[in-house]
């Protein structure tokens, strides 16, 4: 199956700094790819999808300032979340699904972001 | 709003015996459902796929779709404490849409 590679893989950092998680299609190129959060017993939340070379779609609730999306190439997303908070703390899943195809979504290994 | 829904457990089960995970989901317009395992901290893993109704079976795995009334299930034989992990039912709508997961289900295998 196709290989989606997240990093890093856990980060913790100081309450008010920013954090960037970068999400790679390593064997495909994916021009939409999907941002979810978990946190603890939890399922998987869309924060929004990242289109390559436009603007991401956030979902209801997320804020579009705080975690920067940018998808630069067909190959990489990346994620900001800025100005963290401890609320901030979470499993950070990105993915990405073959284009064109009804196929499953290929996800990378997430980002366990503590923020003290 | 599109929902899918999971009843979260645990659901405990002696080795070697059937396990069944239920799933439903509100959007009639989903045309692909699939089962995902994820062991904690770790990233959810693919078990199955299916797009049409009826039954498809893969080693021990069988998933079950009835779009009728909009309802998936996930059926484990022979399982085993290697099989304890929270199962995920994820839809989409179409090709390139994102999932949309169930809160999970935690199965736990007694050896």
């Amino acid at each position: 199956g196709a290989v989606v590679s997240q990093h890093p893989s856990w980060v913790i950092c100081k309450s008010g700094t920013s954090v960037k998680i970068e999400c790679r299609s390593l064997d495909f190129q994916a021009t939409t790819m999907f941002w979810y959060r978990q946190f603890p017993k939890q399922s998987l939340m869309l924060m929004a999808t990242s289109n390559e070379g436009s603007k991401a779609t956030y979902e209801q609730g997320v804020e579009k300032d705080k975690f920067l999306i940018n998808h630069a190439s067909l190959t990489l997303s990346t994620l900001t979340v800025t100005s963290a908070h401890p609320e901030d703390s979470s499993f950070y899943i990105c993915s990405a699904r073959l284009t064109g195809r009804d196929t499953e979504a290929f996800f990378g290994q997430g980002t366990r972001l503590t923020v003290v | 709003q599109k929902e899918v829904e999971q009843n979260s457990g645990p659901l405990s089960v002696p080795e070697g015996a059937i396990a069944s995970l239920n799933c439903t989901y509100s959007d009639r317009g989903s045309q692909s459902f699939f089962w995902y395992r994820q062991y904690s901290g770790k990233s959810p893993e693919l078990i199955m796929f299916i797009y049409s109704n009826g039954d498809k079976e893969d080693g021990r795995f069988t998933a079950q779709l009835n779009k009728a009334s909009q309802y998936v299930s996930l059926l484990i034989r022979d399982s085993q404490p290697s099989d304890s992990a929270t199962y995920l039912c994820a839809v989409a709508t179409s090709g390139n849409t994102p999932l949309v997961f169930g809160k999970g289900t935690r199965l736990s295998v007694i050896a």
